[in-house]
């Protein structure tokens, strides 16, 4: 399974955009890059995914890499509510199944 | 539509009694998965099903099992508590066909400790 490596912590003005690294430099051909967010201790909420193309959506964009081993999960205008751990999780090759690693913690400063 | 439901939210248990998480979707979703958190840490899976009677094991199955007879619920067991399973429990859904696989939707959670 390919893993990701992201930072552990991060701050952002409020107003200003919040990019979110990660790596997953073993990722294969057909697996997907999932972005997720957990706040406080609420079950992790879905945010974005992509395969090869950028995506955006009401939430946030996804810049994948041309080579997809590396990925930056965009929050156009960040508020204080998107104050929360951010995990980016490649698709287990052949399987179904998630692998969280520790995520990013971003902090949105007032 | 409430998504998944997971109950209850807290429960408090002594060492060796046993308790079964519930977890029950309503959109019809083939996959489901439950998950374990520990404090300060990502998610790690415990068992996850396909569909109505097939389940596997995750990361982490020991002290677990699951069952799943309908779509909609899929329960996970707690035989012996452990106070190494005192955790934070998430179930999900997710509906997938071939390599492609939906996203999930997460419960809020059951806070299980074990004294």
């Amino acid at each position: 399974d390919a893993k990701t490596t992201q930072p552990t912590s991060m701050d952002c003005a409020e107003g200003r955009a919040a990019n979110l690294p990660c790596n997953h430099s073993t990722i294969s051909g057909n697996e997907y890059v999932y972005w997720y967010r957990q706040i406080h201790s609420q079950g992790p909420q879905y945010i974005i995914h992509g395969l090869k193309n950028n995506e955006t959506n009401e939430m946030a964009s996804l810049i994948i890499t041309e080579d997809r081993k590396s990925s930056t999960l965009i929050l156009p205008h960040a508020t204080l509510r998107d104050t929360a751990v951010y995990y980016c999780i490649v698709q287990g090759s052949g399987t179904y199944k998630y692998i969280f690693g520790t995520g990013t913690r971003l902090k949105v400063l007032a | 539509n409430a998504g998944v439901t997971q109950t209850p939210k807290f429960r408090i248990l002594k060492i060796g009694q046993s308790m079964t998480l519930q977890c029950a979707q309503d959109m019809n979703h083939n996959y489901m998965y439950w998950y374990r958190q520990d404090p300060g840490m990502g998610l790690k899976l415990i068992y996850y099903s396909v569909g109505a009677g097939i389940t596997d094991k995750g990361e982490v199955p020991n002290g677990y099992n699951v069952s799943r007879s309908t779509t909609e619920d899929f329960p996970l067991r707690l035989e012996l508590a452990a106070p190494s399973q005192t955790s934070v429990y998430f179930c999900a859904s997710s509906y997938s066909t071939g390599l492609f696989m939906g996203p999930q939707h997460f419960g809020d959670g059951t806070r299980l400790s074990i004294l």
